[in-house]
């Protein structure tokens, strides 16, 4: 099965410590994007590359997030000094372009901070 | 404030009937909407889509229909299979060509389909 991998799929962290997840998208997929979802809510929406350029961030994406995709393929995304609210789902999903009907989700890290 | 708005948290539907899920939104600017299916530990599946140009879409035993003046949709399945059984999320895009840059979640129904 060649799908979104995500890994690790579950990571619990002492607050304060930085984590990073990693996103292995679907070969060839231009587009790669990050949700987060926490229990009783749908995905949120937190960024997105084309290629390797990240064109847009929402606003739940503060200053202790950050995501890269250096060569335009895996993307990683992390999370500095964490706190109890970054406890969720990190969905990640890739796409062959802008339509949303051919986006591709991954199986979701999942984040407990303690 | 939630510009997509699942009113239903669950909806449990006996075998064979229809399951009718329902999906409300704000935001005018709206323009393409889709559903998506998820099991537990999986990610969301696309299910099925719809314009703002249109009013139906079907595929084999899903069919939405969009009436815009409401800001409300529908996804209808029939008949309901016991697979049909897992959390349903509403998305809305304000693109037309649904870039999911853009997608805006409900909160989900989860559909149980009683045998």
């Amino acid at each position: 099965d060649t799908g979104v991998s995500q890994n690790p799929r579950h990571k619990i962290t002492k607050r304060g410590q930085n984590v990073t997840f990693r996103c292995d998208p679907i070969s060839e997929h231009n587009r790669l994007y990050w949700y987060r979802q926490t229990l009783g809510q749908g995905p949120e929406f937190l960024t997105y590359f084309q290629n390797e350029a990240q064109l847009e961030k929402s606003r739940l994406l503060s200053d202790r997030f950050s995501a890269e995709r250096p060569k335009g393929s895996f993307s990683t995304l992390e999370i500095q000094r964490t706190e109890q609210g970054d406890s969720a789902m990190y969905l990640c999903a890739s796409s062959l372009d802008s339509s949303g009907n051919t986006i591709y989700f991954g199986e979701g890290s999942w984040l407990t901070v303690v | 404030d939630q510009q997509v708005k699942q009113n239903s948290p669950s909806l449990s539907v006996q075998e064979g009937r229809i399951s009718i899920l329902n999906c409300d939104y704000t935001n005018s600017m709206f323009d393409y909407f889709l559903w998506y299916k998820k099991y537990p530990a999986e990610g969301p599946t696309f299910l099925i889509s719809i314009s703002s140009i249109k009013d139906k879409n079907e595929d084999g035993r899903f069919t939405v229909f969009l009436n815009k003046s409401a800001k409300h949709l529908s996804l209808h399945i029939v008949p309901s299979q016991p697979g049909d059984s897992a959390v349903y999320f509403c998305a809305a895009s304000p693109y037309s060509g649904g870039g999911a840059d853009g997608l805006t979640f409900g909160k989900g129904t989860h559909l149980i389909i009683q045998p």
